[in-house]
């Protein structure tokens, strides 16, 4: 059973960068099956794609983030991780990382059980 | 506002049949690229629903059904039941600018 679990702090403060991890069991990010993303959802809101990783370390970014975003990999640990910077209230959201999109297609299959970040002085 | 367009809210007594639908472009389902549907559960993440249109990964009733004709896809849910209150995405893939994976805005189902 594939399985994502995120990590990381729950409270950043505005402009600062917001770092969390997605540790994954029951599959390796070391395969060319499946790219990894980072999805996330305002309180309240609809979800919003934020970026994905391949085995390789290809990053794709969603445009409207794309400055303040990145997404690197530790296949040593099986995880993968998120950076943004310049964090303003707006950023304040549960963050999933999640499996997907596969190879040659466009869905998510498996979700971690997501963590709230605030930002906030 | 979403880029693919769902109802905020839809309604129905246990045992009856809803849908929802789910309007698009040219630039995603216009263009050809599926559509997948999650159901989130209050306090929970997003699950996999539907995928690629009409597919049900394993463990998902067979109640749950999807389509996908031009620009609009429809989730359809016969036999209704109280477990299935929860929120509704659609999800493709949109091809304008630079490309980008996108969701619709959600719909809240409520079971009367």
């Amino acid at each position: 059973q594939v399985q994502l679990l995120e990590s990381g702090p729950g409270l950043v403060k505005p402009s600062q960068t917001l770092s969390l991890t997605c540790t994954v069991s029951g599959d390796s990010i070391n395969s060319d099956h499946y790219y990894w993303s980072w999805i996330r959802q305002p309180p309240g809101k609809g979800l919003e794609w934020i970026g994905y990783i391949y085995y390789s370390g290809t990053t794709y970014y969603n445009p409207s983030l794309k400055s303040r975003v990145t997404i690197s990999l530790d296949t040593s640990k099986n995880q993968f991780s998120l950076s943004l910077s310049s964090v303003t209230a707006a950023d304040t959201a549960v963050y999933y990382c999640a499996r997907g999109p596969p190879n040659g297609g466009t869905n998510f299959d498996y979700w971690g059980q997501g963590t709230l970040v605030t930002v906030s002085s | 506002q979403s880029v693919l367009t769902q109802p905020p809210s839809v309604s129905g007594a246990p045992g009856q049949r809803v849908t929802i639908s789910c309007t698009g472009r040219s630039s995603n389902f216009g263009a050809g690229y599926d559509v997948h549907w999650y159901q989130q559960l209050p306090g929970t993440a997003p699950k996999l629903l539907i995928y690629r249109n009409t597919n049900r990964p394993s463990g998902v009733p067979d109640r749950f059904s999807g389509s996908k004709s031009g620009t609009s896809a429809t989730l359809a849910i016969t036999g209704l039941q109280a477990e299935d209150e929860a929120d509704y995405y659609c999800q493709s893939y949109d091809n304008s600018l630079s490309g980008c994976w996108v969701f619709g805005g959600g719909t809240k189902l409520t079971v009367l």
